[in-house]
C-alpha cells in the first residue's frame, strides 16, 4: 500500500537557520504532493502542495519540488523564524482512492530566538 | 473561506458515557475524515466516508462508530468513552476521487476521566 516515510524530529533551529524536512513516499499512481502544518492547539492546515513532476509548491518560504525520479518531496526554507514552531506533515494523495490522504508521522520543528 | 467546523474545541466526558464529535463542511464535498492523533503516533485513521450514508473503517475503528446521514455533516460516536480514548479527534473533508487537498477541522481535544 501507499506509505510515507518523514523525517523523524523534534527539530530544534535557531531563528534564522536553514531548514530541510526529508520526504520519501511509495504510491501506486501517481499522487499529489502536499505539506500540512499544524500550531499548537489546532488542526492540520495546508502548507503548500505539487501536482505534477518537477512542480514546486511555495508559500510563506517554504518550497518544496516534485521529485518523481526519487519519489521525494523534500521541504526547504532559507530562514526559519519562531513563528514557524510547530509540527509539519508530508502527505501524499493518489487519485482514484477517497481513502488515501496518507500522512506522514509528523515532524516536530522548534525555532529558538 | 472553505470551512470544516467541529463542534467543541474541548470536551470533557465520564467513563461509559456516550459521546458525539460533529463535524460539519459547507464546500460540498464528498469525502470526511475522522483521524484521532495522539504523540508519537502521528494522524490515525478511525473512519471515512464518501457518501451520504457510506463508511468504511479506517485503521482504528474499534471502539468508534460513525453517522453521515446529511452530506455536510460526519458524525463521530463513542459508543462508551473509555480513559484510553483521550486523544486530539481531527475532522477532514476532500473533493471526491481526485487528487485534490483536505481540508481540516480546528480538533477536538477530547479527555475521558
Amino acid at each position: 500500500g501507499d506509505s510515507v516515510t518523514q523525517m523523524e524530529g523534534p527539530v530544534t533551529l535557531s531563528e534564522e537557520a536553514f531548514l530541510t524536512i526529508n520526504c520519501t513516499y511509495t504510491a501506486t499512481g501517481y499522487p499529489s504532493l502536499f505539506w500540512y502544518v499544524q500550531y499548537p492547539g489546532e488542526g492540520l492546515q495546508l502548507l503548500l502542495k505539487a501536482t505534477k513532476a518537477d512542480d514546486k509548491g511555495s508559500n510563506k518560504g517554504f518550497e518544496a519540488t516534485y521529485r518523481k525520479e526519487t519519489t521525494s518531496f523534500h521541504l526547504e526554507k532559507g530562514s526559519v523564524q519562531v513563528s514557524d514552531s510547530a509540527v509539519y506533515f508530508c502527505a501524499p494523495r493518489v487519485r482514484g482512492s477517497a481513502r488515501q490522504l496518507t500522512f506522514g508521522s509528523g515532524t516536530q520543528l522548534t525555532v529558538l530566538p | 473561506d472553505v470551512k470544516v467546523t467541529q463542534s467543541s474545541r474541548y470536551l470533557v466526558k465520564r467513563t461509559g458515557e456516550k459521546v458525539f464529535l460533529e463535524c460539519v463542511q459547507d464546500m460540498d464535498h464528498e469525502n470526511m475524515f475522522w483521524y484521532r492523533q495522539d504523540p508519537g503516533l502521528g494522524l490515525r485513521l478511525i473512519y471515512f466516508s464518501y457518501d451520504v450514508k457510506m463508511k468504511e473503517k479506517g485503521d482504528i475503528p474499534e471502539g468508534y462508530s460513525v453517522s453521515r446521514e446529511k452530506k455536510e455533516r460526519f458524525s463521530l460516536i463513542l459508543e462508551s468513552a473509555s480513559t484510553n480514548q483521550t486523544s486530539m479527534y481531527l475532522c477532514a473533508s476532500s473533493l471526491g476521487t481526485g487528487r485534490g487537498e483536505a481540508f481540516f477541522g480546528q480538533g477536538t481535544r477530547l479527555t475521558v476521566v
